[in-house]
């Protein structure tokens, strides 16, 4: 089956650094992408990684390894305002994305 | 209309109503996707439907239907509500479906809720 796994919920303290973990199996890979969605509203784009390796947008970046089935999302110098869920999604071969239920990130003064 | 848009924001449906969640989008995408979210699982896929006139079941399609009649509107249809149905229904578009860069655009959402 395919499957989707992260922790449901983080605290970390703002100004700090948070590391959010994704595991995933699905029936082929076609990228892994982290999505934001903050209480009550729609999810919104950060990043996607098809290959191997960390992509760094500002203070979001992303981890990829294909060979483990994994995931995460790095969030630097965090705010308040980066209070939200983080959804993680593979892409399995129909191009269709399986959903992790994501984890909810609170972030204390 | 500027991205995609959700009709109506919020309702409250009795059991073995009919109803029709609206989805517009005005930024040409091939692909759009219905999803329901609910506390405690991802955004699961309702149907979806890869370009304007074809349609496709997702993972949880019993209960619902949809059309596509051109590119901009994508219907989501309840035949008959039941309260198993109540949960949060995002729209969501990409420029195409058979490309692994594949960005989802996501509406607003509709909060419907079957008594």
């Amino acid at each position: 089956g395919q499957n989707i796994d992260q922790p449901t919920e983080m605290t970390a303290t703002e100004g700090a650094i948070v590391q959010i973990n994704c595991t995933y199996q699905t029936s082929g890979f076609n990228g892994l992408f982290w999505y934001q969605q903050h209480a009550g509203e729609a999810p919104t784009f950060l990043s996607y990684n098809v290959l191997d390796g960390l992509e760094e947008k500002g203070r979001f970046s992303s981890f990829l390894s294909r060979s483990k089935g994994y995931s995460y999302l790095l969030l630097k110098e965090l705010q308040m305002k980066d209070s939200a869920s983080y959804l993680c999604a593979a892409m399995d071969s129909n191009y269709q994305l399986i959903w992790g239920a994501g984890t909810k990130l609170i972030i204390k003064p | 209309i500027a991205g995609i848009t959700q009709a109506p924001t919020s309702q409250i449906l009795a059991a073995g109503r009919r109803m029709t969640l609206r989805c517009t989008q005005d930024m040409r995408h091939n692909a759009m996707y219905w999803y329901r979210q609910d506390l405690g699982l991802g955004l699961r896929l309702i149907h979806y439907s890869n370009t304007a006139g074809t349609t496709g079941k997702g993972e949880v399609p019993d209960g619902y239907s949809v059309s596509r009649a051109n590119t901009d509107d994508f219907p989501l249809t309840l035949a008959s509500a039941v309260p198993s149905q109540t949960s949060v229904y995002f729209c969501a578009s990409s420029d195409s479906a058979a490309n692994s860069y594949n960005e989802q655009f996501f509406g607003p959402g509709t909060r419907l809720t079957v008594l």
